[in-house]
């Protein structure tokens, strides 16, 4: 089975605070997904990152930034968090095979709170 | 615009009953996928029923089915024989092409109550 691990539950943070979110995956997945969902809007796509060090911007980059230094670990950054960011966050991975469209395998889920 | 809607927020079954929950999507293309998400309480997402645009047959995984209406762009999830575990936030999602991979666009979510 594919296994997602994010690194906390849930998380608080204040204003102005910089926050990481690890998110980890054991089956070696080439891609790898930051969303975040918010009641009535679904999930959004934060960013992409197909391979080590490669990222591509999702539906709602500006506040954020990525980093995968390992092709196991993708991480979320909020420089200077906000109240506005207060959501959830889920990370996924998917095969990568470049054909159709790779299911994807999402994590548990951080619950990240911006005071 | 890439959009999915799910135009019921909340849906009601009773156990044993069968609940259709609805799904549209806007597409230019004639190939994409279409994915069915379950989210329980535990928040863990899990895969449902995937559907692929230029397979005719509509996918089925146990209880579940889809109706897929491609010309109508159209694709509902129909759960038979309901059971208190189905109680979730269910996602419909189509796959949408970037520069070095696919994206999914996620509709609003239905909760599914399941009474007994």
């Amino acid at each position: 089975d594919v296994k997602v691990t994010q690194s906390s539950r849930y998380l608080v943070k204040r204003t102005g605070e910089k926050v990481f979110l690890e998110c980890v995956q054991d089956m070696d997945h080439e891609n790898m997904f930051w969303y975040r969902q918010d009641p009535g809007l679904g999930l959004r796509l934060i960013y992409f990152s197909y391979d080590v060090k490669m990222k591509e911007k999702g539906d709602i980059p500006e506040g954020y930034s990525v980093s995968r230094e390992k092709k196991e670990r993708f991480s979320l950054i909020l420089e200077s968090a906000s109240t506005n960011q207060t959501s959830m966050y889920l990370c996924a991975s998917s095969l990568g095979t470049g054909v159709g469209a790779d299911t994807q395998y999402f994590g548990p889920g951080t619950r990240l709170t911006v005071l | 615009a890439q959009t999915v809607t799910q135009s019921q927020p909340e849906m009601s079954v009773q156990e044993a009953e069968t609940v259709t929950l609805s799904c549209t999507y806007d597409t230019s293309e004639s190939d994409y996928y279409l994915f069915w998400y379950k989210q329980p309480p535990s928040r863990q997402m899990i895969l449902v029923i995937r559907q692929e645009a230029y397979k005719q047959q509509n996918a089925t995984e146990n209880r579940f089915s889809v109706n897929f209406q491609k010309a109508a762009k159209s694709f509902s999830l129909k759960i038979s024989d309901s059971q208190l575990g189905d109680a979730a936030m269910y996602f419909c999602a189509r796959n949408y092409l970037m520069e070095y991979g696919n994206k999914l666009v996620f509709g609003a979510g239905t909760i599914l109550r399941v009474k007994s």
